[in-house]
């Protein structure tokens, strides 16, 4: 059963200290999309790669985060330094552009909590 | 005003009650539409799919776009216990640029 998977489920940080996200999108699928939820705003697009490279980080608070695609298993998400306003719940996800457009899947989310 | 409107509820019902999801966008660049699901403290779960204008159904589920008035509902039938979940409305542009836009989601509660 083909999932996207994402490192660490939970992390409580330190304000001021980095976090890094992890994420390994379905195989085959060339894009993949950070969203941030919160209660206040809901799910935000952060940014989104296609075939790796960047196609739109417009959500993406551009001093503190940082979004990189090494290779095609991986996509990471950085936070340096991390703020409280920064505690949320961050999703990867991943889909297949094609003429149907995109289905897009979703992983199980990374729950930041920055004291 | 946000591209995606949804009432974030919550909306409580009896089990087999027929239930109505509603959203409304503002973007006519949409082209799909998706209706996700969401249990609590896990990700959103691809649940109805629809392209344009029409109606869509799977099982209990049917979704509906209605494009002239920038609608979409989704609607449950013989609601279940199981059925309780946040309910997010999406919008996707089409031309390569397939991202999705949500709405705020709606709290369903099906009590037995």
């Amino acid at each position: 059963d083909a999932r996207v998977t994402q490192t660490p489920r939970h992390k409580v940080t330190e304000m001021g200290q980095e976090v890094t996200m992890r994420c390994q999108p379905i195989l085959g699928h060339n894009t993949v999309f950070w969203y941030r939820q919160t209660m206040m705003q809901g799910l935000e697009l952060l940014a989104y790669f296609r075939n790796r490279a960047p196609l739109d980080d417009s959500g993406m608070p551009k001093d503190r985060f940082s979004a990189e695609m090494p290779d095609a298993t991986l996509a990471t998400l950085k936070i340096q330094p991390s703020e409280p306003r920064d505690s949320a719940v961050y999703f990867c996800a991943s889909g297949k552009q094609g003429a149907g457009g995109n289905t897009i899947y979703f992983g199980e989310g990374s729950w930041l909590t920055v004291v | 005003q946000k591209e995606v409107e949804q009432d974030p509820g919550p909306l409580s019902v009896p089990e087999g009650a027929i239930v109505s999801l509603n959203c409304t966008y503002s973007n006519s660049a949409f082209q799909y539409f998706m209706w996700y699901r969401q249990y609590s403290r896990k990700g959103p779960e691809l649940l109805m799919y629809t392209y344009s204008s029409g109606n869509k159904e799977d099982g209990r589920f049917t979704a509906q776009v209605d494009k002239s008035s920038k609608y979409i509902s989704l609607f449950i039938r013989d609601s279940q216990p199981s059925d309780s979940a946040t309910y997010l409305c999406a919008g996707m542009f089409s031309g390569g640029y397939n991202k999705l836009i949500f709405g705020a989601g709606t709290r369903l509660a099906v009590h037995p």
